[in-house]
Formats: C-alpha cells, sequence, structure tokens
C-alpha cells in the first residue's frame, strides 16, 4: 500500500518567514495531493490540494508543488502569520479501486510573532 | 450549507456503556466516514459508507458497529470500548466514493474519553 512521510515534524519560523513542509509517498499510481491544516481542538480542513497532472498550485500565501518523478510534493506557506500557526497533514490518493487517503504524520508549525 | 456536524462534542463513557456517535451532512454527499485521530498523530480511516452501503470497514474491532440509516446521517454505535479506544472521532464526507473528486469535508469530532 501507499506510504507518505512527512517532514519535518516541527518548525518554528519568525513571522513574515516562509515555511516549507515536504512530503515523500511511494506508490507512483498516487495522482491526488491534499494538504489540510488542523489547529489545536478543530477540524482537518483542506487549504490546497494537486493532481498529479499539475506540478504547481497556488492560493495567495499557500502553493504547493509536485515532482512526480521523485514523487515528492511541497507545501510552501509565505509571508508567514501567527494564525498559520497550526498542524499541517500530507496526503496521497488514488482515483480508481478503494481511493483511501494515506496521510502524512503531520507537521507542527509555528509562526513567532 | 457545507457543514458536517457532529454530536457530541465530547463524551466520556465507562467500558460497560453502550453509546452512539452521530453526524449529519446537507450538502448531498453520498460518501461518509469515520476516521479515528489518537492525539498528535494523523486520521486513521474506520469506515466508508457509500450510497448508504459499507464500502471499506479498516478491521475496526466489533465493538464499533457503523450505521447509515440514509444518505444524509452516520452514526457509529460504541459498546464496551477499552480505554485505549478513546480519542478524537472524526466523521467526513466527500460527494462520490470512489470519485475524482475527493475532497473531504471533515466534521468537528467527538473527544471521546473511555474510562
Amino acid at each position: 500500500g501507499e506510504n507518505v512521510e512527512q517532514h519535518p515534524s516541527t518548525l518554528s519560523v519568525q513571522e513574515g518567514d516562509s515555511a516549507v513542509i515536504k512530503c515523500t509517498y511511494s506508490d507512483s499510481a498516487s495522482n491526488y495531493f491534499p494538504w489540510y491544516k488542523q489547529e489545536l481542538g478543530k477540524r482537518p480542513q483542506l487549504i490546497i490540494d494537486i493532481r498529479s497532472n499539475v506540478g504547481e498550485k497556488k492560493d495567495q500565501r499557500i502553493a504547493v508543488t509536485l515532482n512526480k518523478t521523485a514523487k515528492h510534493f511541497s507545501l510552501h506557506i509565505t509571508e508567514t502569520q501567527p494564525e498559520d500557526s497550526a498542524v499541517y497533514f500530507c496526503a496521497a490518493s488514488i482515483e480508481t479501486g478503494a481511493n483511501n487517503l494515506f496521510f502524512g504524520t503531520g507537521t507542527r508549525l509555528t509562526v513567532i510573532p | 450549507d457545507t457543514e458536517v456536524t457532529q454530536t457530541p462534542k465530547h463524551l466520556v463513557m465507562g467500558m460497560t456503556n453502550k453509546k452512539s456517535l452521530k453526524c449529519e451532512q446537507h450538502m448531498g454527499h453520498r460518501a461518509m466516514y469515520w476516521y479515528k485521530q489518537k492525539a498528535k498523530k494523523p486520521p486513521e480511516l474506520m469506515f466508508v459508507y457509500s450510497y448508504e452501503k459499507l464500502s471499506i470497514n479498516e478491521s475496526v474491532p466489533s465493538r464499533f458497529s457503523p450505521e447509515c440509516p440514509n444518505s444524509s446521517l452516520l452514526n457509529l454505535h460504541l459498546h464496551a470500548l477499552q480505554p485505549e479506544d478513546s480519542a478524537l472521532y472524526l466523521c467526513a464526507s466527500s460527494p462520490q466514493f470512489p470519485s475524482t473528486n475527493e475532497k473531504l469535508f471533515f466534521g468537528s469530532g467527538t473527544q471521546l474519553s473511555v474510562l
């Protein structure tokens, strides 16, 4: 089955700096890669996703890049703000068959004011 | 309405109790999910219902019994749980399963403590 690894497990940045979280996946058939943000005590919320036919996607301060050859994808947050502090989970999924979402282990991002 | 609503938000139960978790969505989604999340860990899939039929059971112990009365409702019946079952139980929905649109919408979860 699919194995998703996520790094780093914790990340602290100064407000205004950029943050990058990286994930690798093992199954080359995976073709959908969402990112979830989970604030303390709250639900995971989808913040951005990318499909394997696209190399990069951007939404305001958030961007995701995908390298299919290397089987890794990354979340980039620019101009970080204290409200970006949360746990971020990457995930991978295959669109055919039992397309379960395989989650990474999470990254706790702290933005220091 | 883009909400997945879960009740109760918190639940404390003994090992001999029977309780139920409830989940509701009115987005017209035909797939609903139960996930279990331990502290500082990613969500783990338990069950998937598609068109009110159980599609996936990730080898979950029988003390957890899901039920999908209709396309908007999903229940999780709990009986004879163990302390290690204490966790955040998340419900989620998506338009279909399997699907080319995997956008999962999560509920806020039920924080369950088993004493």
